[in-house]
């Protein structure tokens, strides 16, 4: 079953913060982030695994709470380069395989 | 990270043929698995493409439609058979990294058909 994202879009100016959630209904494994510009493939942010571990690359980081079954992405003093759209995949340990979400669109404005 | 190629990157075809996307990764991989993303919609798993053996397909996807092969470790091809305009989609391979669990994703095959 297809994760569900919120918000659906989000405009920020350089400099604010977001948080992006991701909610499954299902019990998972790992959690997938992935940022997709407009006509390229998704970029790979990072992998939360089981456990509750939360994550960082430089002002982007994650959380994970698999209780809850649900993840949400942090980013801070957003750049231009953040805008995209952003996409959780969602694994419930059946080999790898990602369901994701419908997507977190990002636009940071000058 | 892995480096995944893809050929052909975009192609325009027409209706009732068949086309054949390649997807070659640059260091031996885990999985590799075929998505399906429509313009402005999110990422379909068409199927995961096991080495050596039948791929196993997701609800809604089949081996006639979409046959995929995996001869090797680094290597695998989808087919789109007997094409109409519903097929014209982005079609992109990803594959699991062995040592991370992380997924890469390949640039895209662009394919419109008419």
């Amino acid at each position: 079953q297809q994760p569900v994202q919120s918000p659906q879009a989000v405009i920020l100016r350089e400099g604010e913060d977001a948080v992006i959630n991701c909610s499954s209904s299902k019990a998972l494994y790992s959690v997938h982030w992935y940022r997709q510009k407009h006509g390229e493939a998704p970029v790979f942010l990072m992998i939360l695994l089981k456990g509750g571990e939360q994550k960082g690359h430089e002002k982007i980081s994650a959380s994970f709470n698999e209780k809850k079954q649900q993840s949400s992405l942090y980013l801070t003093a957003s750049q231009l380069s953040y805008s995209g759209t952003y996409f959780c995949g969602t694994e419930g340990g059946q080999g790898g395989k990602l369901i994701f979400g419908q997507g977190t669109e990002l636009s940071v404005k000058p | 990270s892995a480096v995944i190629s893809q050929k052909p990157s975009r192609d325009i075809c027409q209706r009732g043929t068949s086309l054949t996307i390649q997807c070659q990764v640059d260091s031996q991989v885990t999985m590799m698995f075929w998505y399906r993303q429509q313009p402005g919609q999110s990422l379909t798993l068409i199927a995961t493409a096991n080495q050596g053996s039948e791929a196993t397909y997701e609800s809604g996807f089949v081996i006639d439609k979409f046959p995929i092969s995996r001869p090797n470790l680094t290597f695998s091809t989808l087919t789109v058979s007997n094409m109409s305009p519903e097929d014209s989609s982005i079609y992109l391979c990803s594959a699991e990294s062995i040592s991370y669990n992380e997924q890469f994703f390949g640039p895209g095959t662009r394919l419109t058909v008419l």
